[in-house]
């Protein structure tokens, strides 16, 4: 365990479903972040949270929306995926923008 | 704009020899690199950083090296084993800003 948890481990998803990704982290990080990695390619920062207040946004399908209730927790709502959002998705933390990032195991997000 | 970026693809190499991966990078203001390791059905993991003050910097069997003339780092892993085999990402960051990573290169180990 690398103290950043991420649930479910696997999400297999019609286009048409909603569904949610947790992120949970006790590190005492001030900042959180989602990634999506896809096969072959560079890890996209999606969404980053410092102090509970989003500060980036990379331009992100709206059909993907981030929630950050406390700085222990993230969430990451999906609704009307497409199947090239099949993913891998990473949360990581850290104390700061520079150092520290810690990461979660993923969850496997397959649309169908 | 930034961009970080690995020669190879994919390296094998026999157990007990050494490994060596590569990085190049763009940005000449970046100032920090960090290597990643991720397993499979695993997070990326912190390996080892250096700053862009430092040329060489060793850990527990790896040693990341800077040249910052040719704007190319590379992890060094000696008596590489089994266990060793994963995904492995360099990340570059510029004076606060987030880090940016390259695309990873896949380190096979042979027994």
């Amino acid at each position: 365990e690398t103290g950043v948890t991420q649930t479910p481990r696997h999400l297999v998803m019609g286009m048409t479903n909603k569904k949610s990704l947790k992120c949970e982290q006790h590190l005492g990080h001030n900042a959180m972040y989602w990634y999506k990695q896809s096969a072959k390619k560079p890890l996209e920062l999606m969404f980053v949270y410092s102090l509970e207040e989003r500060v980036e946004n990379n331009s992100v399908p709206s059909r993907f929306s981030p929630e950050c209730p406390n700085s222990s927790h993230l969430f990451l709502h999906l609704h009307t995926l497409q199947p090239e959002d099949s993913a891998l998705y990473l949360c990581a933390s850290s104390p700061n923008h520079r150092y520290g990032y810690t990461f979660g195991s993923g969850t496997r997000l397959t649309v169908v | 704009g930034e961009s970080v970026g690995l020669h190879l693809p994919t390296l094998s190499v026999q157990e007990g020899d050494n490994s060596i991966i590569n990085c190049a990078y763009s940005n000449s203001a970046s100032d920090y690199f960090i290597w990643y390791k991720q397993e499979s059905g695993k997070g990326p993991q912190f390996i080892i950083d250096i700053r862009s003050n430092m040329d060489k910097r060793q850990g527990q069997r790896v040693t990341v090296l800077l040249n910052k003339t040719v704007k190319h780092l590379s992890l060094q892993i000696a008596a590489t084993q089994p266990g060793d085999s994963a995904v492995y990402f360099c990340a570059e960051n510029i004076k606060g800003n987030k880090l940016v990573f390259g695309a990873g290169t896949i380190l096979r180990v042979k027994s």
